[in-house]
């Protein structure tokens, strides 16, 4: 059974970096057949990606967010990671880590495991 | 950027009635290349279906979804007290990966 799970400060300031990482157990972030997403859900509202990486390096960002962030893997530590920069209350968010199922070995796919999530909160 | 977008906001139904939400998508999502999801309070989304139609592991034949090109339909025959909850459709077309606002399922 996959099973993700993100860490990371729970609360930073605006202006700062938010850094997250999501530890996978159950499977490989070095396997080919999976892309790693981030997403979050700012709270009481709607869902929106952020990004997501395969561990070849190919990367993929959301347009409105791509100048801010960077995500990574690290396959010796099977886990990938978020940083997203220069915060604003704006960024308060539940932060979720999911696996992306490449469908027939497509370049897309949609999220089939997700970690339980980690509320940050940007404080002023 | 496809817009998705999902009706109604709210749908309130009884425990054992059929509930019909919608997705519509601003332009064609290619190949079907939509999921459902499920979201309970407290908890991450789960999938239900993908490929518009496909059930994800361990999900009821209750559950289904249907569609192509710009209309998807996710439909749950009947009703459980377990189904009530927020549903988001996703497609997974084109870059950016975008989700509908959601459709709250409340109880009657």
């Amino acid at each position: 059974q996959v099973q993700l799970q993100e860490s990371g400060p729970g609360l930073v300031k605006a202006s700062e970096t938010l850094s997250l990482t999501c530890d996978v157990s159950g499977g490989s972030v070095g396997s080919g057949s999976f892309y790693w997403s981030w997403i979050r859900q700012p709270p009481g509202k709607g869902l929106e990606w952020i990004g997501y990486i395969h561990y070849t390096g190919t990367i993929n960002y959301n347009p409105s967010l791509k100048s801010r962030i960077t995500i990574s893997t690290d396959t010796s530590k099977n886990q990938f990671s978020l940083k997203l920069t220069s915060v604003t209350a704006a960024d308060t968010a539940i932060y979720y880590c999911a696996r992306v199922f490449l469908w027939f070995g497509a370049s897309k796919g949609y999220f089939d495991y997700w970690g339980q999530g980690i509320l940050v909160t940007v404080s002023s | 950027e496809i817009v998705l977008t999902q009706s109604p906001g709210t749908l309130s139904l009884s425990p054992g009635e059929r509930a019909t939400l919608s997705c519509r998508a601003s332009q064609s999502v290619c190949n079907s290349y939509l999921a459902w999801y499920q979201q309970k309070p407290g908890q991450p989304p789960r999938l239900l279906i993908y490929g518009a139609s496909s059930r994800a592991t361990g999900i009821p034949d209750r559950i289904s979804g249907s569609g192509s090109g710009t209309d998807f339909t996710l439909i749950i025959s009947r009703l459980e007290p377990e189904d009530f909850a927020v549903y988001y459709c996703q497609q997974y077309c084109n870059s950016p990966y975008t989700f509908g606002q959601g459709t709250k399922l409340e109880i009657k």
